[in-house]
């Protein structure tokens, strides 16, 4: 089946610093969302895009849908101590046989300590 | 504003007991989706359902059953509860199939199994 390979699978952060972070497929993807799930909570939607080489901002967070449509790409401006938590990934191709969305591993940020 | 609300929070069960997980969204969405969360593993897809009535297998069914009697609720049973059924479950919908607005996620079931 289809799978997402999100990277890194973890990384520490200081506050200030800028994070990236992506995600690749050997499939193409008609849509592209992120999410970022906080420590006992499920996961919320951050951002959404649905055009190869879509750029979209959602205050100090951008994405981009990459223009061969198999992977993308989030990047966190200056954090702060409440970016940490897990981002997810997920892909959907309206032509799959489920058209479900498929989610990556996710990447889960923490504080330095 | 209640969207997808999960009923128990936490649950632990031994090992051969049966429970039902229930699932409740008041945004009129069509589609249901219950998953599940391991460590390194992400989420991983047990059974979803495109409408009332309806049910299909995800990647991980086995061991499960799932109803969607009504368009708003959808149940996830384990007949048999074991030890690798540990894990925290969540439940999503969508207006349709995963496009255009996501999925709204449930807060979550942390369910242990000894």
């Amino acid at each position: 089946g289809q799978q997402l390979n999100q990277s890194p699978q973890s990384m520490f952060i200081q506050e200030g610093e800028d994070v990236s972070m992506n995600c690749t497929s050997s499939s193409i993807f008609n849509t592209w969302l992120w999410y970022k799930q906080d420590p006992g909570e499920g996961p919320v939607l951050l951002i959404a895009l649905y055009k190869a080489g879509e750029l979209t901002s959602n205050g100090r967070l951008t994405a981009q849908f990459g223009i061969t449509r198999k992977d993308s790409f989030l990047n966190i401006s200056a954090s702060i101590p409440s970016d940490v938590g897990i981002y997810f990934c997920a892909g959907l191709n309206y032509g799959g046989s489920q058209g479900n969305l498929i989610f990556g591993k996710g990447t889960k940020l923490s504080v330095k300590p | 504003n209640a969207g997808v609300t999960q009923t128990p929070k936490f649950r632990v069960l031994k090992t051969g007991q049966s429970m039902t997980l229930l699932c409740a969204q008041d945004m009129n969405h069509e589609y249901m989706y219950w998953y599940r969360q391991d460590p390194g593993m992400g989420l991983r897809l047990i059974h979803y359902s495109v409408g009332e009535g309806t049910t299909a297998k995800g990647e991980v069914p086995d061991g499960y059953n799932v109803s969607r009697l009504k368009k708003q609720n959808f149940l996830l049973g384990l007949e048999s509860a074991a030890p690798s059924q540990t894990s925290v479950y969540f439940c999503a919908s969508s207006y349709s199939a995963g496009a255009i607005y996501g999925y709204t996620f449930g807060s979550g079931t942390r369910l242990t199994v000894v």
